[in-house]
């Protein structure tokens, strides 16, 4: 374990469900990301949240919603996804937004859309 | 955008040989970092090299930064097959911009 824990860590829905993701670290850090792992992609960064407050939204379609309730949770709302929204789903967390001691990430969640 | 750039894509390699792989980047950066993914799971922080640093090391791993090309590379000495992962660095994109972004990564098979 990273100190960065993702559930559920397999996900199937279909395009008219609605989930959520979570993720949870108890490392002190003030900053954690949402990044999205597609097949022969690099790593997409989705949003950046710094002390609770949401600091970059890397043009995230709409039925992906994040929430920030404190520095230590991380909630990835999903509704009305599409098949080419499944993906490797990662959260990660740094002690500050400039990352400088490194990022430190979640196993993932692998969501699969039917 | 994507900011860093792996080279090869793929690496195969006999036990107890080195790795190497090479980073390219777009822009100006804090520093760089490279990172460590075994298939399916999260990214595992290797190490970081800031833009006035010119080498690194850790255990078996040395890393070199030549801003100047805007490069860097990463050296894995007397490989073992548990290194057999995808390896990716990341660097910040530009001067006010806290995002660390990643390049597609290097798959490296080490053989037994």
């Amino acid at each position: 374990e990273t100190g960065v824990t993702q559930t559920p860590r397999h996900l199937v829905m279909g395009m008219t469900n609605k989930k959520s993701l979570k993720c949870e670290q108890h490392l002190g850090h003030n900053a954690m990301y949402w990044y999205k792992q597609s097949a022969k992609k690099p790593l997409e960064l989705m949003f950046v949240y710094n002390f609770k407050e949401q600091t970059e939204n890397n043009s995230v379609p709409s039925r992906f919603s994040p929430e920030c309730p404190n520095s230590s949770h991380l909630f990835l709302h999903l509704h009305t996804l599409q098949p080419e929204d499944s993906a490797l789903y990662l959260c990660a967390s740094s002690s500050d937004r400039q990352g400088e001691g490194g990022y430190t990430f979640g196993s993932g969640t692998r969501l699969t859309v039917v | 955008s994507q900011q860093g750039e792996e080279d090869p894509q793929a690496l195969s390699i006999q036990e107890g040989e080195n790795a190497t792989m090479n980073c390219s980047y777009k822009t100006s950066i804090n520093n760089l970092q490279w990172y460590r993914q075994n298939s399916g799971r999260g990214l595992v922080h290797l190490i970081l090299i800031r833009s006035n640093e010119r080498e690194k090391h850790s255990g078996r791993l040395r890393v070199t930064l030549d801003t100047s090309k805007k490069s860097s590379s990463l050296l894995i000495t007397a490989s073992r097959a548990a290194d057999t992962a995808s390896y990716f660095c990341a660097s910040y994109s530009g001067a006010g911009s806290y995002q660390l972004t990643f390049g597609k990564g290097t798959k490296l098979s080490v053989i037994p």
